[in-house]
């Protein structure tokens, strides 16, 4: 069984960039959850994806966006970027035959400079 | 508006001790979760407790939820070094998969 995996493992732009950073799901898992945790903090939740629909979203810009793909794999964009938005994403997959439990991945790192 | 607060933010122990975190959340929720991170790393699942009074352990660590009191616990019993880290606990209800953090415990275990 393969877990969650994210890609790039870190990543740095610049102010007014775009970004696309990937996710993709454990096995059998419908169900991807972003967050973005700052230093120091909780995660915070972004938005989340059931069968390529958004299921619901946290208290986050327009300019923060995803997709979910057939194979439950998942993207975040986040547009023009802001020196807030550096932080660790994490991605979450989770389905109800896991009982809700939700399972992280690595995460990405990104700097905004 | 579910919130969830965790107390202490903070805990430095010695090796041996026992000590307990404390998670408190404002409305009702149906599931309630523990995590661990190490430093740089990403969030490891603990425990997940889905009913009043359950109660799960795992080693030196147990967890309980009282939901009446809308309170949950993570017992550290005999400390070892090797549970230093930050431990989250978060909250969510099975309307749908978004869980609400609490701020996190940094734990410090000293030998």
């Amino acid at each position: 069984e393969t877990g969650v995996t994210q890609s790039p493992t870190h990543l740095i732009k610049t102010r007014g960039q775009q970004v696309t950073l990937r996710c993709s799901s454990q096995s059998g898992h419908n169900t991807v959850s972003w967050y973005q945790q700052a230093l120091g903090q909780g995660p915070q939740f972004i938005f989340q994806y059931y069968r390529e629909e958004e299921n619901g979203r946290g208290n986050f810009p327009p300019r923060f966006s995803g997709l979910q793909f057939p194979n439950y794999s998942s993207e975040l964009n986040v547009n023009a970027l802001e020196l807030d938005d550096s932080a660790l994403y994490l991605c979450a997959s989770s389905s109800i035959l896991a009982g809700y439990e939700q399972f992280f991945g690595p995460g990405t790192r990104l700097t905004v400079l | 508006e579910l919130k969830v607060e965790q107390n202490p933010l903070f805990l430095s122990m010695q090796e041996g001790k026992n000590y307990t975190i404390y998670c408190n959340y404002s409305t009702t929720s149906d599931r309630l979760y523990w995590y661990r991170q190490d430093p740089g790393k990403s969030l490891e699942s603990l425990f997940v407790l889905l009913s009043n009074g359950a109660v799960k352990q795992e080693g030196r660590l147990m967890a309980s939820l009282d939901t009446k009191a809308r309170l949950s616990t993570l017992h550290i019993t005999a400390a070892v070094h090797d549970l230093s880290a930050t431990y989250f606990c978060a909250a969510g209800m099975d309307s749908n998969y978004q869980l609400i953090w609490g701020a996190g415990t940094k734990l410090i275990i000293k030998p």
